[in-house]
């Protein structure tokens, strides 16, 4: 099984919610991954968790709030975000961090900021 | 600089050929690893095929093959046999072992269109 599953698929908020995006893998996968990608454009790497404690912060804003509660989950919590935020946020793990395999994405979140 | 440069924006290839995506890669380190992923409009992105910086055989899954040219720092992909699906983008990406945080970083895509 080499299935990372995001939810939700799709996402409207306003610009004063508060909301979060799910992302869960049974694979034993111990580096897991937030990825940002606007239209045309390829993914940006946003965090890095590597045994469940965050190893990587690519300078996101904190309005953008990860969470991994354990090997298996990792969440990404948002609030005030900006319409510039508007994009699909991918989900990524891999075997390990310390290792140079292929990491696995999920299906993605569209988030659209109103 | 970048480190993943994929020169071709868009691709046409008529079904049933093959084709051949070009990426190119600038590293330093000696432990790396090379993929593509394919990225269809659902936006779901899908690993293709990987090869490590040590392996001395190309990689091949399937209709895919990766052409690697360790010297030449290239990691061209081969899809032989086109079909109507593999219309999509493709990625070309990186992980650096040594220095690079284990980090997987992307090119800018090549759009493939297949056409009946």
């Amino acid at each position: 099984d080499t299935e990372v599953t995001q939810t939700p698929k799709h996402l409207v908020m306003g610009m004063t919610n508060k909301k979060s995006l799910k992302c869960e893998q049974h694979m034993g996968h111990r580096a897991m991954y937030w990825y940002k990608q606007k239209a045309k454009k390829p993914p940006e790497l946003m965090f890095v968790y590597s045994y469940e404690k965050l190893s990587i912060n690519e300078s996101v804003p904190s309005r953008f709030s990860p969470e991994c509660p354990n090997s298996s989950l990792l969440n990404l919590h948002l609030h005030a975000l900006q319409p510039e935020d508007s994009a699909l946020y991918l989900c990524a793990s891999s075997q390990g961090p310390e290792t140079t395999g292929e990491a696995f994405f999920g299906q993605g979140t569209r988030l659209t900021v109103v | 600089a970048q480190k993943i440069t994929q020169t071709q924006p868009g691709m046409f290839v008529q079904e049933k050929e093959a084709v051949t995506l070009d990426c190119t890669y600038d590293t330093s380190d000696q432990s790396y690893g090379l993929f593509w992923y394919k990225q269809p409009s659902s936006g779901e992105m899908i690993f293709l095929i990987y090869q490590g910086s040590y392996d001395e055989q190309n990689a091949t899954e399937g209709r895919y093959s990766l052409n690697f040219q360790k010297a030449r720092k290239s990691a061209n992909l081969v899809i032989s046999a086109s079909q109507l699906g593999d219309s999509a983008m493709y990625f070309c990406a990186m992980r650096e072992g040594d220095t690079g945080g284990f980090k997987t970083i992307f090119g800018a895509g090549t759009r493939l269109f297949v056409k009946a």
